[in-house]
């Protein structure tokens, strides 16, 4: 079975300061991972995904995403906050064979910027 | 604007009543599915489909029920309406498991 842990609930930095956002997965195949963004009082946008290509995983406004499979991780990490980068971000992982391609959300990590 | 399309974005309801929750995408996508929001819990699946004229449960699929009659449509339908089905819904569609899926903007129910 899949699943997926984020281990902050909630992270707080400073502008221009990094971000990081921690993100573990158990996984029993190869496994098709994701960042989503939620903004408040909004639907979910795609930021970024990993399908067994390269490790290193570019995405939208500037964020990142390495996928280690020794660590089973997948952090998620920009290197200067912007104000507008305030919101809820869930690691999610597909949920291989058999499941019909079906996501598997982490419980989210609030991300505020202080100015 | 290409994408996936819900219907209504707020609705209250009293306890036993019965309603649909309209999702519709244009993205000619096979895969479709439905996901409750409730605060801490992240997304949870309530019923998904591979096709028009397939569909399955998810992991909370008591109190709803779903069909897909065609590839666009993928409509929630809630039998009788409880005070735990308060959440926010969000229909989502997809090509498959490896291209992630695009969200809608999600539908804020309240039974009262």
């Amino acid at each position: 079975a899949q699943s997926v842990t984020q281990l902050d609930s909630h992270v707080s930095v400073s502008e221009g300061t990094p971000v990081l956002l921690r993100c573990n997965y158990s996984s029993s195949y190869s496994p098709s991972l994701f960042w989503y963004v939620q903004h408040p009082n909004k639907g979910l946008q795609l930021l970024l995904k990993y399908t067994s290509a390269a490790t290193l995983v570019k995405g939208i406004n500037g964020f990142e995403a390495e996928f280690k499979k020794s660590e089973t991780s997948f952090h998620l990490t920009k290197p200067s906050a912007h104000m507008s980068d305030a919101a809820e971000y869930f690691c999610v992982v597909s949920g291989g064979l058999g499941s019909q391609g079906n996501l598997i959300f982490g419980k989210g990590t609030k991300l505020s910027v202080k100015p | 604007n290409a994408g996936v399309t819900q219907t209504p974005k707020f609705q209250v309801l009293k306890t036993g009543q019965s309603m649909t929750l309209q999702c519709a995408q244009d993205m000619n996508h096979e895969y479709m599915s439905w996901y409750r929001q409730d605060p801490g819990m992240g997304l949870r699946l309530i019923h998904y489909s591979v096709g028009a004229g397939i569909t399955d449960q998810g992991e909370v699929p008591n109190g709803y029920n779903v069909s897909r009659s065609t590839t666009e449509d993928f409509p929630l339908r809630l039998l009788s309406a409880a005070p735990s089905q308060t959440s926010v819904y969000f229909c989502a569609s997809s090509y498959g498991q490896f291209y992630g899926y695009t969200f809608g903007s999600g539908t804020r129910l309240t039974v009262v």
